[in-house]
């Protein structure tokens, strides 16, 4: 079965652009999760999706929103960049079954965004 | 609020030593816990988890970690330790609100392994 797959891996934008970055979950996983991580905050949670509606949201300003499909893929956008958004921007999905508890995540290798 | 504290920024212990990587967390109810591994560039694999039961979890890699509810602790151990085990290590929380996603991570632990 194949993993969590994110893209782009690397992306390089200026301040004041918006990016979307891309997660498709693996097979079956109906949640999708995002995380930002940096040097120094680490690894921080951005929001949480299943069912085509956000069930979390981290601590993140409203230029950070997401989505997600029918098929559970996932995007995220960042809109009016920052250089402080520069980071690896992580995706992770589990299996979420109703009644089931809960379940492992399983991360993507990430995309690198530089905000230049 | 709920935290994860890793006291060790970095460690390097020799080939062949013993680990211990200490995780502490701050929780209202019983956890769900996690460790997750992190090399250079790569996303973060999951090398065991604690729900309930057995304090005592073996994970992936050899690595096994043991829950004691008195200490608040969540400490990850490996016997013998590889060079191919230098990587990140990070502690997590889980299942907040009832949520699946929504983990909080411990900053991290970097071991360095020497010849």
């Amino acid at each position: 079965k194949a993993g969590v797959t994110q893209t782009p891996r690397y992306l390089i934008k200026t301040r004041g652009q918006q990016v979307t970055l891309s997660c498709s979950p693996i097979s079956g996983h109906r949640s999708v999760s995002w995380y930002q991580q940096t040097p120094g905050q680490g690894l921080q949670f951005l929001f949480e999706y299943f069912s085509e509606t956000q069930r979390n949201k981290g601590n993140f300003p409203g230029r950070f929103s997401g989505r997600q499909f029918s098929n559970s893929r996932s995007e995220m956008n960042v809109s009016t960049l920052e250089l402080g958004d520069s980071a690896l921007y992580l995706c992770a999905s589990s299996l979420d079954l109703p009644g089931q508890g809960m379940n492992e995540q399983y991360f993507g290798p990430g995309t690198r965004l530089t905000v230049t | 609020a709920q935290s994860v504290t890793q006291p060790d920024i970095h460690i390097t212990v020799s080939e062949g030593a013993s680990l211990e990587l200490r995780c502490n967390y701050s929780y209202g109810a019983t956890p769900y816990l996690f460790w997750y591994v992190q090399s250079p560039g790569q996303g973060l694999q999951l090398l065991l988890k604690y729900f309930s039961g057995d304090t005592l979890v073996q994970g992936i890699k050899g690595f096994e970690a043991e829950f004691k509810r008195s200490q608040s602790s969540f400490n990850l151990r490996k016997p013998s330790v590889h060079w191919s085990d230098a990587a990140e290590y990070f502690c997590a929380v889980g299942g907040l609100g009832g949520s699946q996603g929504n983990l909080i991570f411990g900053k991290g632990t970097k071991l360095s392994v020497k010849p």
